[in-house]
């Protein structure tokens, strides 16, 4: 059971560049989530869907696009990266929100220079 | 302002002792509160979920405990040993409105000498 599968594992962006985080799960759970986690922080949440085709914004959108056209797949696009895009980035999916554990991705590790 | 604090960036005990992290939150009634452990390199792992009508509950060493009143959730991990050493994240639902919403405190470092 491969859980929550997140590529590429590292990227480096020049700044202005865009690209796309991909994520996706095989256990068939309608929650999906975004995070970033800066050095020696918590995470902060980027956006979330609660389904195919309905997403909404976290503490930390601006930047950032989303779309869920299945329930497998969530991917995360960033348009035109800046330094303080530089981060790590956490997929994460749960059965029920926030009455069910998450169970996360290990993560993307962006640089924008 | 809405805000999530986790007692202390770091947190040095001796191996056998019992760690207690704390969790505060302001201007959230959370239907449910996690703890993840995180590990270097790595994504979290859950531990724990209380409910908000719930005080108590245990898994093994880890206790979590759940004060609405206080606005605070304590975790405790008995009889610690080297290999519990990691960063601790307290997680809420900010309530009932959004109870698919999840958002995290910064997380304590927790470091277990021998």
């Amino acid at each position: 059971n491969a859980g929550v599968t997140q590529t590429p594992k590292f990227r480096i962006l020049k700044i202005g560049q865009s690209m796309t985080l991909q994520c996706a799960q095989d256990m068939n759970h309608n929650y999906m989530y975004w995070y970033r986690q800066d050095p020696g922080m918590g995470l902060k949440l980027i956006y979330y869907s609660v389904g195919a085709g309905i997403t909404d914004k976290g503490e930390v959108p601006n930047g950032y696009n989303v779309s869920r056209s299945t329930t497998e797949d969530f991917p995360l696009r960033l348009e035109l990266a800046a330094p303080s895009q530089t981060s790590v980035y956490f997929c994460a999916s749960s059965r029920t929100g926030g009455n069910s554990p998450l169970h996360f991705g290990n993560g993307t590790r962006l640089t924008v220079t | 302002s809405q805000k999530i604090e986790q007692n202390s960036e770091a947190l040095n005990i001796q191996e056998g002792k019992t760690a207690t992290l704390t969790c505060n939150y302001t201007n959230y009634s959370p239907a449910y509160l996690q703890w993840y452990r995180q590990d270097p390199g790595r994504g979290p792992v859950f531990l724990l979920l209380i409910r908000e009508n719930e005080k108590e509950k245990r898994k093994e060493r880890l206790k979590v405990t759940f004060d609405t009143t206080l606005k605070q959730s304590l975790f405790h991990i008995t009889a610690s040993q080297p290999a519990d050493s990691a960063t601790y994240l307290c997680a809420l639902a900010p309530g009932y409105s959004s109870a698919s919403k999840i958002i995290f405190g910064s997380g304590t470092r927790l470091s277990i000498r021998p």
